[in-house]
């Protein structure tokens, strides 16, 4: 499953599917992105970060693609599981090195059994 | 648990009462972010230390927001005479800084609910 544009909020998919959140950010300056997790009631989660000098990282069942030209970012989450379910927010470091973050506005996951 | 650590997880409190909120960050991370979140939007950035310094502060910290990092360890936020539009969740993140960005853990948050 993948969601498109920013305003989709929900993405729905099977467990085990591949799933694909994207992000649009919104400054050329940024040099530095993270994707977080929040589950209800949770702090977010960090999962992965890639810097501006890369276009793909891979961590563990995740991968985030870079794609500066169009300033596009995506997670790629591969055999999707429940514990997966929650809202998946795209961050980015604005023109700062002080670390503030600017978090996009998340797409809520939801893994069907 | 060396995660962040936020206290209260949650708070109650009529308008126009003062309320405070405790942050412990990572014992090794010199920067310290505060954040707020309202329900379906992502955290917004509100103030931002390292070790004891307050070095930035958000348009969105009205002059009724402090924040305060006395030693460079913990750190403290206080609202006073809380309005119910500051009911939100309130996020503590920390980070090991220098020339590069690096990630920022947050806390649970403690969750403001203005009655």
């Amino acid at each position: 499953g993948e969601n498109v544009g920013l305003h989709l909020p929900t993405l729905s998919v099977q467990e085990g599917d591949n799933s694909i959140i994207n992000c649009a950010y919104s400054n050329s300056a940024s040099d530095y992105f993270i994707w977080y997790k929040q589950e209800s009631g949770k702090g977010p989660q960090f999962i992965i970060d890639i810097r501006s000098n890369m276009d793909k990282r891979q961590g563990q069942r995740v991968t985030v693609l870079l794609n500066k030209t169009v300033k596009h970012l995506s997670l790629q989450i591969a055999a999707t599981q429940p514990g997966d379910s929650a809202v998946y927010f795209c961050a980015e470091n604005g023109s700062s090195n002080t670390g503030k973050l600017i978090f996009g506005q998340g797409t809520t996951l939801q893994v069907k059994p | 648990d060396t995660g962040v650590s936020q206290d209260p997880r949650h708070k109650i409190t009529k308008r126009g009462q003062n309320v405070t909120f405790r942050c412990d960050p990572i014992s090794e991370h010199n920067r310290l972010y505060w954040y707020r979140q309202t329900l379906g939007q992502g955290p917004e950035f509100l103030t931002y230390f390292q070790n004891e310094a307050q070095l930035e502060k958000s348009r969105l910290l009205s002059d009724r927001f402090s924040a305060e990092r006395p030693k460079g360890s913990f750190s403290t936020l206080e609202i006073q005479r809380t309005e119910q539009g500051d009911s939100a969740m309130y996020l503590c993140a920390s980070s090991l800084g220098g020339s590069l960005n690096t990630e920022a853990f947050f806390g649970q948050g403690t969750r403001l609910t203005v009655v």
